[in-house]
């Protein structure tokens, strides 16, 4: 099992520009949730899928959306691109039923001209 | 408001050295805690959580609601210990993690 994967590791774009970046969750889990990584910052909350639909958002603005695959992998999408989107954007996995952990991914790295 | 501080973002310290990575947090009712860890070039890993009271790598927290912190300890640091540290807080009944900024470990030999 590879744990979690995200596509692509890196991405440039310019401002007003929109993105798609994937996530697939560890074997075994249903549950996706996204997280972006600004420079020396911890990671914020954006979002999180279970059973293809949002079950919880943070404070993000409606630029940024999702989905979920009915093989629990998920899309974060994120329209009208500003300089301050730039940043680390994590995927973490869970079970909605378990009290295990998240499981995070190795993260995409966008950056925004 | 729900939030997670960590007041250092860079400790330093010999090997063999005690350390004690600091974590508050603000948060009304009974949250779960944890510490993530990323080492060099690593993806962002669980290092340890407060119900499970063990000690990862011999690594240590105790949950103490008095004073609304949960410090990570070592009692002799390795310079394998040399990592980002963040101190997360799940709020009860939800999956979302809150992190604090983090705090960078150096080990020196």
């Amino acid at each position: 099992d590879a744990g979690v994967t995200q596509s692509p590791t890196h991405l440039i774009k310019t401002r007003g520009q929109q993105v798609t970046l994937r996530c697939s969750p560890k074997s075994g889990h249903d549950t996706v949730s996204w997280y972006q990584q600004a420079l020396g910052q911890g990671p914020q909350f954006i979002f999180q899928y279970y059973e293809e639909e949002e079950r919880q958002r943070g404070n993000f603005p409606d630029r940024f959306s999702g989905h979920q695959f009915p093989n629990y992998s998920s899309e974060l999408n994120v329209n009208a691109l500003l300089l301050g989107d730039s940043a680390l954007y994590l995927c973490a996995s869970s079970s909605y039923l378990s009290t295990d952990t998240q499981y995070f991914g190795p993260g995409t790295r966008l950056t925004v001209l | 408001a729900q939030r997670v501080t960590q007041p250092e973002k860079l400790l330093s310290v010999f090997k063999g050295a005690p350390v004690e990575l600091k974590c508050n947090y603000s948060y009304s009712g009974s949250p779960e805690l944890f510490w993530y860890v990323q080492y060099s070039r690593q993806r962002l890993q669980l290092l340890l959580r407060h119900i499970s009271r063990e000690s990862i790598k011999g690594f240590t927290a105790d949950l103490n609601k008095g004073e609304t912190s949960f410090h990570l300890k070592k009692p002799f640091a390795q310079e394998e210990d040399s990592a980002m540290y963040y101190c997360a807080l799940q709020s009860y009944n939800t999956d979302k993690l809150i992190f604090g900024t983090g705090t960078r470990l150096q080990v020196f030999p």
